[in-house]
């Protein structure tokens, strides 16, 4: 069974400063995607990035960036420039391309933005 | 405006009551999701619909069913067989295959 493991429960970091969320996972497959998704106090899950598994650049948009090493299997978030908008819980998550699409979650990330 | 909403926000439930939460997507997506966060955790799958008329269960689907009779709507009932329905209750939908978008959630409680 596929699994996602994030070992950091918290983390914080300074306003406008670059923090780093961990994700691990485990899967026999080869073909999948990877995602980070944010949560804010709203509780709306955003979509923060993807990574498809067959591409081995990674994945950035704007201020936000992963680190895909898919032999470690490992997805980690980097967010530079932090904003005080930025303070949420973070989810990583895996689904596998070739199946009914349900997605795996981590126990999540709550990251805190100090002024 | 597409998009997901959910109805209600928040949702008070009696002992032995059944309950229904309501998700509808103007996305023209085949496919639908229910998923539960309980307090500290990651979301897990009740439900999910590929195509009308047809629907899967999850890892949780106990205590729980659904319908899909339109491809825009997937309602959710939390049967009175839960015995610990509290949680917050999230929608999402996707092309097949591709991202899941998700609404912004109903709150259950029980009375």
């Amino acid at each position: 069974a596929q699994t996602v493991t994030q070992s950091q429960p918290e983390m914080s970091v300074q306003e406008a400063e670059t923090v780093t969320l961990s994700c691990t996972y485990d899967t026999s497959e080869s073909d999948y995607y990877l995602f980070w998704y944010k949560q804010p106090p709203s509780r709306q899950m955003i979509l923060v990035i993807r990574q498809e598994a067959y591409k081995q650049q990674n994945a950035t948009e704007n201020r936000f960036s992963v680190n895909f090493q898919k032999a470690a299997k490992s997805f980690s978030l980097k967010i530079s420039d932090s904003q005080l908008g930025d303070a949420a819980m973070y989810f990583c998550a895996y689904t596998y391309r070739g199946g009914n699409n349900d997605m795996r979650f981590g126990a999540g990330t709550r990251l805190t933005v100090k002024p | 405006d597409g998009g997901i909403t959910q109805s209600p926000k928040y949702l008070f439930r009696k002992e032995g009551q059944n309950v229904t939460l309501s998700c509808e997507q103007n996305l023209n997506h085949d496919a639908m999701y229910w998923y539960r966060q309980d307090p500290g955790q990651g979301l897990r799958l009740i439900y999910y619909s590929q195509i009308v008329n047809d629907f899967q269960k999850g890892d949780i689907a106990e205590g729980y069913s659904v319908s899909r009779e339109k491809k825009e709507s997937f309602p959710l009932t939390v049967t009175s067989a839960q015995k610990n329905p509290t949680a917050f209750y999230l929608c999402a939908s996707s092309r097949l295959g591709e991202t899941q978008y998700f609404g912004p959630g109903t709150r259950l409680l029980v009375l």
